[in-house]
C-alpha cells in the first residue's frame, strides 16, 4: 500500500512569519509529485507538478523542492498572508501504478492571522 | 468560468435512497477523474475515464456506484441504496493525457450527507 505523509497535520501563524510544510512519499518507481492548495468552499487549486529530483518550483511567495532519492518534498510560504489561510495537499503518483489516480496525504492546514 | 462544475454542491438524503452527481470538466480535457474525501482524510482515487472509456475503477467503488460518461464530456456518478458511510465529499478532475507533468484540475466537490 503506497502511503503520502504530510506534516505538520495544521499550522497557525502570524501575518508576515513564513513557513513551510513536509510531505513524505515512497522514493521506489516516483513518477510525479503535485502540489495543491484547497481554500474552504472552493475547487482545489494546481499549484506544482514536480518530476525531477533537484527540482525548486516557485509560484509568487510559494516555492517547492523536491527530493525523490529520500522520497520527500517541502513546501515554502514566505511572508505569509491570511489569504494563504487553506489546506496544502500533496499527491504522488508512481510508475506501474494507476494510469490515473493521484495518491494524496491528508494535507496541512494552515491558518494565518492578520 | 471555464473551470471543472460540479452539481449539486450540497446533497442531504436519507440512507437507502438513490443520489447521482455531475461533472462538468473543462471542455478539451480528455480525461476525467472522480474522488471522495471523507472527513480528515485526502482525496482517494474512486475511477475514471478517457473520452467515453472507463479505464480504471478503485476497490473502493463498490457495486452500488456507477459512474458514466456517456459522450466523453460530462460525468455523472450514481450511489444507489445509500449508506451512511457514503457521507463524504465527492470530488471531480479533469486533465489531458499526457506525460507526467498532466496536472489534474478539480471542480469544488458534491458535499454528500447520509441521515
Amino acid at each position: 500500500i503506497l502511503n503520502v505523509e504530510q506534516s505538520p497535520q495544521s499550522l497557525h501563524v502570524q501575518e508576515g512569519d513564513s513557513t513551510n510544510f513536509t510531505c513524505s512519499f515512497p522514493s521506489s518507481n516516483f513518477y510525479a509529485l503535485h502540489w495543491y492548495r484547497w481554500e474552504t468552499a472552493k475547487s482545489p487549486e494546481a499549484l506544482f507538478v514536480m518530476t525531477l529530483n533537484g527540482d525548486e518550483k516557485k509560484k509568487g511567495r510559494i516555492s517547492a523542492t523536491l527530493n525523490t532519492k529520500e522520497g520527500y518534498s517541502y513546501l515554502y510560504i514566505k511572508g505569509s498572508q491570511p489569504e494563504d489561510s487553506a489546506t496544502y495537499l500533496c499527491a504522488f503518483k508512481n510508475y506501474g501504478g494507476s494510469q490515473g489516480n493521484l495518491i494524496f496525504g491528508k494535507g496541512t492546514k494552515l491558518s494565518v492571522k492578520p | 468560468d471555464t473551470g471543472v462544475s460540479q452539481d449539486p454542491r450540497h446533497k442531504i438524503t436519507k440512507r437507502g435512497q438513490n443520489v447521482t452527481f455531475r461533472c462538468d470538466p473543462i471542455s478539451e480535457h480528455n480525461r476525467l477523474y472522480w474522488y471522495r474525501q471523507t472527513l480528515g482524510q485526502g482525496p482517494e482515487f474512486l475511477t475514471y475515464f478517457q473520452n467515453e472509456a472507463q479505464l480504471e475503477k478503485s476497490r473502493l467503488l463498490s457495486d452500488r456506484f456507477s459512474a458514466e460518461r456517456p459522450k466523453g464530456s460530462f460525468s455523472t456518478l450514481e450511489i444507489q441504496r445509500t449508506e451512511q458511510g457514503d457521507s463524504a465529499m465527492y470530488l471531480c478532475a479533469s486533465g489531458v493525457v499526457g506525460p507526467a507533468q498532466e496536472t489534474q484540475y478539480f471542480g469544488p466537490g458534491t458535499r454528500l450527507l447520509v441521515l
